[in-house]
């Protein structure tokens, strides 16, 4: 069965430092990568997203991620995070046998960011 | 565009009570899926609905059951409430079936007592 594993479960970060959140998979077919932010009392919200091309994604607020495809790794950078980053990370999955509608998501990761 | 709605915000029922929960997609959207988060399973897919049919399911027991209507609106229904129903209970809605990216509604915070 597919699996997502999110490394830190909590991460405590001064403004300005660097981010990276650790995600792999566990699948050895096409997969669709995503990871979603909650801010809290918020819904869920796509951050980023990877379906194919250029391995480096970009998506909103200044994050980026990387697909290693050897690693199955998909992990989650930011070089100079805010205190407005505070929030539940999550990395997600999607492949075309599991369902391609059928996010599986990996247990989060809580960022606080202190000013 | 409004985005996913889910009515209602918070509900408190008793066990052994049936709820249902609705869900509105985004306009234009055809898929809805429904998730269920609870701070000791994360996020767990319950199930799919694509042009009114289920298309993929979870591993939730029978209780957990829902429908999509002709307008792509879905509900979701939990039978026999148990205390570990608890939770909260997401919509998220995309365009199609295929590779897509889903957007998520605020949640249903239900508690079982």
């Amino acid at each position: 069965a597919q699996s997502v594993s999110q490394h830190n479960h909590h991460v405590i970060l001064s403004e300005a430092a660097s981010l990276e959140l650790g995600c792999n998979y566990s699948y050895g077919g096409t997969v669709n990568l995503f990871w979603y932010v909650q801010y809290p009392g918020q819904h869920l919200q796509l951050l980023l997203k990877y379906f194919s091309g250029d391995p480096l994604v970009k998506g909103i607020k200044g994050f980026e991620a990387e697909f290693i495809k050897s690693k199955f790794s998909f992990n989650l950078r930011k070089p100079s995070v805010q205190w407005s980053d505070t929030a539940e990370y999550f990395c997600a999955v999607t492949s075309l046998s599991g369902g391609y509608n059928k996010l599986i998501f990996g247990a989060g990761t809580r960022l606080a960011v202190h000013p | 565009k409004a985005g996913v709605t889910q009515t209602p915000r918070y509900l408190i029922k008793t066990r052994g009570q049936q709820v249902t929960l609705s869900c509105s997609p985004i306009s234009g959207h055809r898929s809805v899926s429904w998730y269920q988060q609870t701070p000791g399973q994360g996020l767990q897919f319950l199930f799919e609905y694509f042009s009114e049919t289920q298309r993929n399911k979870g591993n939730f027991p029978g209780r957990f059951s829902g429908r999509q209507f002709s307008n792509s609106r879905s509900e979701m229904n939990v039978s026999t409430l148990e205390l570990g129903d608890s939770a909260l209970y997401l919509c998220a809605s995309s365009e199609r079936q295929g590779i897509a990216e889903a957007f998520f509604g605020q949640g249903t915070r239900l508690t079982v007592v």
